[in-house]
Order: structure tokens, then C-alpha cells, then sequence
């Protein structure tokens, strides 16, 4: 099955810095690449997604950039705020049952006031 | 509209019980999901129901057993339960198992622990 890796495990940065996180898959029939935010004590909810034929999207301060010939894709947050403190798992997709996902295991992301 | 809802929030079973964890959703969505969620191992895929009338295995069904009761309802249930199906289990649904819009939306877990 795919396997996908997502780095760094734990992310701190400083209110108002760009974080970034990556994400490596395996199968390169995998066509949907979603980011899901978890809070604490929370489910994961959708942030921003990215189909196999667009290279990138955003979506105010968070944008996705996908390279299928490398086969990762990265979540980028710009201008952080404390309230963007959570864990987000990138997550990956073959074939038609688009919630059939693959997730990575997670960044604890940090922004300090 | 209250989404998905998933019962019970928490249990606490001993090795060898059974149990049923139960998910209804009520966006008339067609697709629902069992996920389970260990410390620092993501969200792992138990078994899905791409639409009402079919189940199928998922990453990690070992254990489990599943009923897609009608469109709402979707149940998970742990025949002989084990302390490594000790997790926080996520009931999820979408709107269609494929086409333009993939995002699931999740309950609020439930937390299990085998003694």
C-alpha cells in the first residue's frame, strides 16, 4: 500500500515566521493530497487539499505545493499565529474513494507569541 | 445538524470483551470511515463503506468487524477486544467516494482502553 513519511515530527517557530512542512508518498497513483489540523482534544479537520493535476494552492495564509515527478508535496503557513498551534497530518489518496487516506504521523507545530 | 456522532466518548474494556462503537451521520453523505489514532502513528484507515451496501477493508482490519446499518449509520464492532486495540477511534463520512469534494468530516472520537 502507499506509505506516506511527513517531516518534521515537531515544528517551533516565532508569531509572524513561515513554517513549513513536508511530506513524502510512495505510490504514484495517488491523486489527492489533503492537510488535516488537529488541536488538542479535537478531530481533525480539513485545511486545504490539492488534486494530482495542480502543482499548487492557497488559500489566505496557507498554501500547498505538490511535485508528482518527485512524488512530496508541502504545507506552507505564512505570517503564524499562536492559534495555528496544532498537529497537522498530511495524508494521501488512490484511486476513486477520495477519503480513503494515508496519513502521515503528524507535526506538532509550535508558534510562540 | 450535528455532523457525525459517534458513541461511546470513552470505555474502558478487560481482554476478551466485546463491543460495538456506533457512528451516525446526518449530511446524507454516501461514503463513512473508521479510523483509529495512536500516539505519534497518525490516522490509520480500520474499514470503509464507500456507499450504502458495501464494506471494505481499510489498512489495519485485523480485529474488527463492521456493519453499514443504512445511508446514516456505520458500526465498528471489537469481537475479543486486545490491549493493542487500546487507541481513540474516529468515525468519518464524505460526500461521495469520489468526484469533486474528498474532505471528511470526523466525530469527536472515542477513546477505548483493554485492559
Amino acid at each position: 500500500g502507499e506509505n506516506v513519511e511527513q517531516h518534521p515530527s515537531t515544528l517551533s517557530v516565532q508569531e509572524g515566521d513561515s513554517a513549513v512542512i513536508k511530506c513524502t508518498y510512495s505510490d504514484s497513483a495517488s491523486n489527492y493530497f489533503p492537510w488535516y489540523k488537529q488541536e488538542l482534544g479535537k478531530r481533525p479537520q480539513l485545511i486545504i487539499d490539492i488534486r494530482s493535476n495542480v502543482g499548487e494552492k492557497k488559500d489566505q495564509r496557507i498554501a500547498v505545493t505538490l511535485n508528482k515527478t518527485a512524488k512530496h508535496f508541502s504545507l506552507h503557513i505564512t505570517e503564524t499565529q499562536p492559534e495555528d498551534s496544532a498537529v497537522y497530518f498530511c495524508a494521501a489518496s488512490v484511486g476513486s474513494t477520495l477519503g480513503r487516506l494515508y496519513f502521515g504521523r503528524g507535526t506538532q507545530l509550535t508558534v510562540w507569541p | 445538524n450535528a455532523g457525525v456522532t459517534q458513541t461511546p466518548k470513552f470505555q474502558v474494556l478487560k481482554t476478551g470483551q466485546s463491543m460495538t462503537l456506533q457512528c451516525a451521520q446526518d449530511m446524507n453523505h454516501n461514503s463513512m470511515y473508521w479510523y483509529r489514532q495512536d500516539p505519534g502513528m497518525g490516522l490509520r484507515l480500520i474499514y470503509y463503506s464507500a456507499s450504502e451496501g458495501t464494506t471494505d477493508k481499510g489498512e489495519v482490519p485485523n480485529g474488527y468487524n463492521v456493519s453499514r446499518l443504512n445511508k446514516r449509520e456505520f458500526s465498528l464492532r471489537l469481537e475479543s477486544a486486545a490491549p493493542s486495540q487500546t487507541s481513540v477511534y474516529f468515525c468519518a463520512s464524505s460526500a461521495s467516494s469520489g468526484g469533486a469534494n474528498g474532505e471528511l468530516f470526523f466525530g469527536e472520537g472515542s477513546r477505548l482502553t483493554v485492559l
